[in-house]
């Protein structure tokens, strides 16, 4: 079964630049999944941002597509996610998951990032 | 890009009731493209059914989905105190690839 764990700093300032990492166990990152983030803002849903394959290709979510990247890691078995130019509206918990074909099978926990000075 | 509605926003049952919780899409959706998570408080969203009505891995059978083109059920027979969560529909299309609906959010009373 494939395990997610998300990583990275907890408050970024605005105007920053959000990165997280996501680490893959018992799956390996080359594998025939897609990899995802996702987010959900303090009580709302949910929103896809972003997916990868070990392969390089990319898709983005329009709405926030002129400031992701998500990259992938091959030598660690994990794949990243940057958002550019950040303000309070992308404080939400940030999730890591996998997908093999149009579902998200497997879920990191989460982490939660707030955008404040 | 297709947008996704689920209905109602709030259910509240009661134990050993059927919950019957809608997702309707505004194009028509391949069977293959409709998915179903449920989302407890604090926890990450766990896939429940893919392919409109095939149950994930682990998925008790009173969890059940049904539909097609654009409108999608998920029923939940003989509610237990657990099956209390928010409930999301995801639709994969073109662009955005993935998107959710708002969510219907089940009380057990």
């Amino acid at each position: 079964q494939v395990q997610l764990q998300e990583s990275g700093p907890g408050l970024v300032k605005p105007s920053g630049t959000l990165s997280l990492t996501c680490a893959v166990s018992g799956d390996s990152i080359s594998s025939s999944n897609w990899w995802h983030w996702v987010r959900q803002s303090p009580g709302k849903g949910l929103e896809w941002i972003a997916e990868i394959y070990h392969s390089g290709n990319t898709n983005y979510n329009p709405s926030l597509k002129s400031r992701v990247t998500i990259s992938v890691d091959k030598s660690n078995n994990q794949f990243s996610l940057k958002l550019s130019s950040v303000t309070a509206a992308d404080t939400a918990v940030y999730y890591c998951a996998s997908s093999s074909r149009f579902r998200l099978d497997y879920w990191g926990q989460g982490t939660l990032v707030t955008v404040s000075s | 890009e297709i947008v996704v509605t689920q209905s109602p926003g709030t259910l509240s049952l009661s134990p050993g009731e059927r919950a019957t919780l809608s997702c309707r899409a505004s194009q028509s959706v391949s069977s293959d493209y409709l998915a179903w998570y449920q989302q407890k408080p604090g926890q990450a969203p766990r896939l429940l059914i893919y392919g409109a009505s095939n149950r994930a891995t682990g998925i008790p059978d009173r969890f059940s989905g049904s539909g097609s083109g654009t409108d999608f059920t998920l029923t939940i027979s003989r509610l237990e105190p657990e099956d209390s969560a928010v409930y999301y529909c995801q639709q994969y299309g073109t662009s955005p690839r993935y998107s959710f609906g708002q969510g219907t959010k089940l009380e057990i009373k």
